[in-house]
């Protein structure tokens, strides 16, 4: 495997089940970052990890719970979710420090809730 | 507050044609730039990025013009190639920002016609 992968693709799901998206990255680098893609909106920045710490949690609900045991894995724990948050899930990572630090991007979770 | 704004939101190009897409930002601590494409099915991917101290910035058939004063920056594709069909995101980084915290645009999807 290279780069960064998330598992699963697709997740369908309903308002009161719990599951959890995951994902790795093979880069070596020490951050790593979950967003979120809606149609016709911005890519909404959700947590920042760095170094298994989280550096920033940009207003998420608590129905959203990530989890970083190491710098190459994140999780992001689902429970009790609502229609609205049928989206694009994206996991990121970077090198983080220096002047500039490109992040790179999984494939997504493509994640419906019924 | 959306801190990028984008435009178009969609555009069609024929090919061999030139693709010009907008973004204008407002927080004058931003100082990285950076272009995003994305496929179908794909996560955004790093295409050509700017600081501010340079005007422009020319990758093969991609280049970043960057006006300062006005707060404006464009992507143009020279000679576009309905291979170029994707989403373009713009993004700003904020200065000093360590971790790269990006500001993305609501991205323009892009046809470009045989």
């Amino acid at each position: 495997e290279t780069g960064v992968t998330q598992t699963p693709r697709h997740l369908v799901m309903g308002m009161t089940n719990k599951k959890s998206l995951k994902c790795e990255q093979h880069l070596g680098h020490n951050a790593m970052y979950w967003y979120k893609q809606s149609a016709k909106k911005p890519l909404e920045l959700m947590f920042v990890y760095n170094f298994k710490e989280q550096t920033e949690n940009n207003s998420v609900p608590s129905r959203f719970s990530p989890e970083c045991p190491n710098s190459s894995h994140l999780f992001l724990h689902l429970h009790t979710l609502q229609p609205e948050d049928s989206a694009l899930y994206l996991c990121a990572s970077s090198q983080g420090g220096g002047a500039v630090n490109e992040q790179f991007f999984g494939p997504g979770t493509r994640l419906t809730v019924l | 507050q959306q801190q990028v704004k984008q435009s178009p939101q969609s555009l069609i190009v024929q090919k061999g044609g030139i693709s010009i897409i907008n973004c204008a930002y407002e927080n004058t601590a931003f100082d990285y730039f950076p272009w995003y494409q994305q496929f179908p099915g794909k996560g955004p991917a790093l295409l050509i990025a700017i600081r501010p101290d340079v005007s422009e910035k020319k990758e093969g058939r991609f280049t970043i013009s960057f006006n300062k004063s006005a707060k404006q920056f464009s992507l143009h594709i020279m000679d576009s190639q309905p291979g170029d069909s994707a989403t373009y995101f713009c993004a700003a980084r904020g200065r000093g920002s360590t971790l790269g915290r990006l500001y993305f645009g609501r991205g323009t999807q892009l046809t470009v016609w045989p």
